[in-house]
């Protein structure tokens, strides 16, 4: 299947600070791919559409000026957690699709620990 | 939006022991993936399946479409099968995001 490659997959920053995670599309183009943030235990919640060359599409709840999203080349979206508090902490998950109607795949996953 | 239910929610087995997960959606799909959380994290493409039925290993699932359901079946359950099973749908064809069930934790114990 196609790889998504997520970096860093794991990071500690202190509160106040900003991080920024990257999701590339290693074989493949990907004009557009998704961010999702997964608490413990918890299931896996769509926080924006990731498209390349436009601004990011984010759902209701999601701060934009706090989850900055870039889409700047076809093979890489990033997203910036801005000013982060310890609420930020979670498992951060991208993913792609190599065509249109076919299977998703995703990342590693980041887990952002904020202290 | 679409409502996607799994079943059950925590499930304990016997090495060597057969189960079965559901995965029910209140609207039609276009797309249906079931996947496999390691304790790492990493999300594993199991199937992806809309419709019919599909086998690889001791893994099988079926997708019944017009009444809504999928079912994952695992076959002489291993303790490496342990994680999380989601399933996640796509409503509308082209590429919009998966909605994700709240998944089935699966403990296999030896």
């Amino acid at each position: 299947g196609a790889v998504v490659s997520q970096h860093p997959s794991r990071v500690i920053c202190k509160s106040g600070t900003s991080v920024k995670i990257e999701c590339r599309s290693l074989d493949f183009q990907a004009t557009t791919m998704f961010w999702y943030r997964q608490f413990p235990k918890q299931s896996l919640m769509l926080m924006a559409t990731s498209n390349e060359g436009s601004k990011a599409t984010y759902e209701q709840g999601v701060e934009k000026d706090k989850f900055l999203i870039n889409h700047a080349s076809l093979t890489l979206s990033t997203l910036t957690v801005t000013s982060a508090h310890p609420e930020d902490s979670s498992f951060y998950i991208c993913s792609a699709r190599v065509l249109l109607n076919t299977e998703a795949f995703f990342g590693q996953g980041t887990r952002l620990t904020v202290v | 939006g679409i409502q996607v239910e799994q079943s059950p929610p925590d499930l304990i087995l016997q090495e060597g022991a057969n189960s079965t997960l559901r995965c029910n959606f209140s609207d039609s799909v276009n797309n249906l993936q079931w996947f496999h959380q390691n304790p790492w994290g990493q999300l594993i493409n199991l199937f992806y399946i809309p419709s019919g039925t599909k086998q690889n290993g001791r893994l099988s699932a079926t997708t019944v479409a017009t009444e809504r359901y999928s079912l994952l079946y695992i076959s002489s359950s291993q303790t490496t099968d342990s994680g999380v099973y989601f399933c996640a749908v796509e409503t509308d064809s082209g590429n919009t995001p998966l909605v994700f069930g709240k998944g089935t934790r699966l403990s296999v114990i030896a």
